[in-house]
């Protein structure tokens, strides 16, 4: 079945540091590819998405490019705060819309002053 | 704030016993899933609702079960709970009548501390 492996944590930078959290997929035919973000104690928030190959998500600094050769999603960023501290989610659809998210365990990542 | 609530926040119950988490999806949306986290498993997909028909099936166990009502909130209903069930269970809901968009959409989550 369709599957995401994401790189482990806990991942800690200081402020200003370039960050990469490492995803890549298993699926058949043209998933749909996400990063949510969970912040302490609420819900996942979704921060980009991508939906074909080639495709570049970004949002509030942090982006990812849909890589079809290498099944990968990697998220960038290239200078972390102390306000992304989170845990990040790596993520995925069927090529069919409105279809369950398949979800990578995740990465806590700690940014320190 | 996404629009999706879930109630209620909190619940601590004993083994054996049976609740119900609520959600209510945002404005619009026709499709609700529940998904749970735990520490072990991660984040994982139990069930999905699209216009108040089960649309899709994950691993749920045969304890647990849902339902979408007429106006689309949905009800996961949770028995003969163990230990193993602490948790917390997420809503998302996706999919307006019209739109294109299909990203899903969290709600808060509801922690269950089964004790």
């Amino acid at each position: 079945g369709d599957s995401v492996t994401q790189m482990e944590g806990p991942v800690t930078l200081s402020e200003e540091a370039f960050l990469t959290i490492n995803c890549t997929y298993t699926a058949t035919g043209y998933p749909s590819l996400f990063w949510y973000v969970q912040y302490p104690g609420e819900g996942l928030q979704l921060l980009l998405k991508a939906t074909k190959a080639d495709d570049k998500g970004s949002n509030k600094g942090f982006e990812a490019t849909y890589r079809k050769e290498t099944t990968s999603f990697h998220l960038e960023k290239g200078s972390v705060q102390v306000s992304d501290s989170a845990v990040y989610f790596c993520a995925l659809s069927a090529g069919l819309r409105n279809t369950p998210l398949v979800f990578g365990k995740g990465t806590r990542l700690s940014v320190i002053a | 704030d996404s629009g999706v609530t879930q109630t209620p926040k909190h619940l601590i119950t004993a083994t054996g016993q049976r609740v119900t988490l609520r959600c209510s999806p945002r404005s619009g949306d026709l499709s609700v899933y529940w998904y749970q986290q735990s520490l072990d498993q991660g984040l994982q997909f139990l069930i999905q609702y699209y216009n108040g028909e089960e649309r899709a099936k994950g691993n749920i166990l045969e304890r647990f079960s849902a339902q979408q009502f007429p106006d689309l909130h949905s009800e996961l209903n949770l028995s003969s709970l163990e230990l193993g069930d602490s948790a917390l269970y997420f809503c998302a809901s996706s999919v307006t009548a019209g739109s294109r968009s299909y990203e899903q959409y969290f709600g808060p989550g509801t922690r269950l501390t089964v004790t």
